[in-house]
């Protein structure tokens, strides 16, 4: 089935621990995306990536890292120098970043992430 | 700072009844605009997306587009229990990117 993957589903972090969630695609869209989420609240961005290779800062990149070494991958970290990780993150893809129609986002299950 | 503007409800609809939600906008030149469903604790998923002014419908639900005016707002007729959520409204700017709305709460009492 095409779609979107995240992993893991629940994550505990320690304080002054590094660490990753992974997102994988299928569906051969150029474009990746990481939210944030947290209780009540809309959507943040934190990083985005139109092409392999590239990838920009969205609103709230303090704090975490991404790399794009392969189309179908956009691992997010979330580094001890954010401070507040505790929320709800969401992976999403699109067939291209930036087309003045369409261009649907599509989300992953999501992963939740606790500071214990 | 270009907006999207949503009550946050909670929005509580008789079943059977038409549920309207609403949303606006800031940036004049945005070019596209979706309505994804989000149950608790679940991601988003696409209701639907309108390009062009007026009313756009795929089965119980409409969406109305009003560039004029800046809003764009969801119909959803014959509320179903299983359609209590919460209902994001995104809209791409002028500059292709996607601002979000905070949401609304969908509350459909049986």
């Amino acid at each position: 089935d095409g779609g979107i993957t995240q992993s893991p589903k629940y994550l505990f972090r320690k304080e002054g621990q590094n660490v990753t969630l992974s997102c994988e695609q299928n569906l051969n869209h150029d474009a990746m995306y990481w939210y944030r989420q947290d209780p009540g609240q809309g959507l943040r961005l934190i990083y985005y990536s139109q092409i392999v290779n590239d990838f920009q800062k969205g609103d709230i990149a303090e704090g975490y890292s991404v790399s794009r070494e392969k189309k179908e991958s956009f691992p997010l970290t979330v580094t001890s120098a954010q401070k507040n990780p505790t929320a709800f993150y969401l992976c999403a893809s699109s067939i291209a970043a930036g087309a003045a129609s369409g261009n649907t986002i599509y989300f992953g299950e999501g992963s939740w992430l606790t500071v214990v | 700072q270009k907006e999207v503007e949503q009550n946050s409800g909670p929005l509580s609809v008789p079943e059977g009844a038409i549920a309207s939600l609403n949303c606006t906008y800031s940036d004049r030149g945005s070019q596209s605009f979706f309505w994804y469903r989000q149950y608790s604790g679940k991601s988003p998923e696409l209701i639907m997306s309108i390009y062009s002014n007026g009313d756009k419908e795929d089965g119980r639900f409409t969406a109305q587009l009003n560039k004029a005016s800046q809003y764009v707002s969801l119909l959803i007729r014959d509320s179903q229990p299983s359609d209590s959520a919460t209902y994001l409204c995104a809209v791409r700017d002028s500059n292709y990117q996607l601002i979000w709305g905070a949401g609304t709460k969908l509350i459909i009492k049986p």
